[in-house]
């Protein structure tokens, strides 16, 4: 069936290193995927987003990249800050229906 | 930046009550979801709604759901007799177009005793 997952539960990061949070999903219809970051008591927040036809897409400290032969996608977030702690989902919606699938999340933790 | 707000933030309620959920949407939004996420778990969707009818409901929302956009900025999900596996933190989206990100609210924490 349907499903998005994330490989890891937690992550931890040093401050200021890079933070890479992978993703993998099984529907191979999907053409459009987000990547949405959760605080605590808040809304998943958009940060980022990738159509099937790109591979890579930068916004501003973050890039998304997409392996569509392995269903893979992955966040990295340069120069992580103590603001990047949250739980990070990666999500998938197919062109058939407007409906977001979310994967499990990772917590990603940033040590001091 | 245009939010979708969501009201009440905490909700206590009695098994076998109604309860109705309330959100706002943005402003230029014309798609509506509601998704539910049960502590520790990723967020399930519910419902979409577009032109004051549903596109697309889960298996969660069965009948003792509905949705509904009384006037021009409100999006209200009743739950009719609620269950103590209700219990969840509901969100609210709202996007432009199905192609385009949705932007979610900060969610209904819903406690059923």
């Amino acid at each position: 069936g349907e499903s998005v997952g994330l490989h890891l539960p937690t992550l931890s990061v040093q401050e200021g290193d890079n933070s890479i949070i992978n993703c993998a999903y099984s529907n191979s219809a999907s053409d459009y995927f987000i990547w949405y970051k959760q605080e605590s008591g808040k809304g998943p927040q958009f940060i980022i987003d990738i159509r099937s036809n790109m591979d890579k897409r930068q916004g501003q400290r973050v890039t998304v990249l997409l392996n569509k032969t392995v269903k893979h996608l992955s966040l990295q977030i340069a120069a992580t800050q103590p603001g990047d702690s949250a739980v990070y989902f990666c999500a998938e919606i197919t062109n058939r229906d407007d409906k977001i699938i979310f994967g499990k999340g990772t917590r990603l933790h940033i040590l001091p | 930046e245009p939010e979708v707000t969501q009201t009440p933030s905490h909700q206590v309620t009695q098994m076998g009550q109604e309860v109705i959920l309330r959100c706002v949407p943005i402003s230029n939004h014309l798609y509506f979801y509601w998704y539910r996420q049960i502590l520790g778990q990723k967020v399930e969707f519910l419902v979409s709604f577009y032109n004051n009818e549903i596109s697309e409901k889960s298996e969660i929302f069965d009948d003792q759901f509905s949705v509904e956009r009384p006037d021009g900025s409100n999006f209200t999900l009743k739950i009719r007799s609620t269950k103590l596996e209700d219990s969840a933190m509901y969100f609210c989206a709202s996007t432009t177009g199905q192609d385009q990100p949705q932007h979610f609210g900060d969610g209904t924490r819903l406690s059923i005793l």
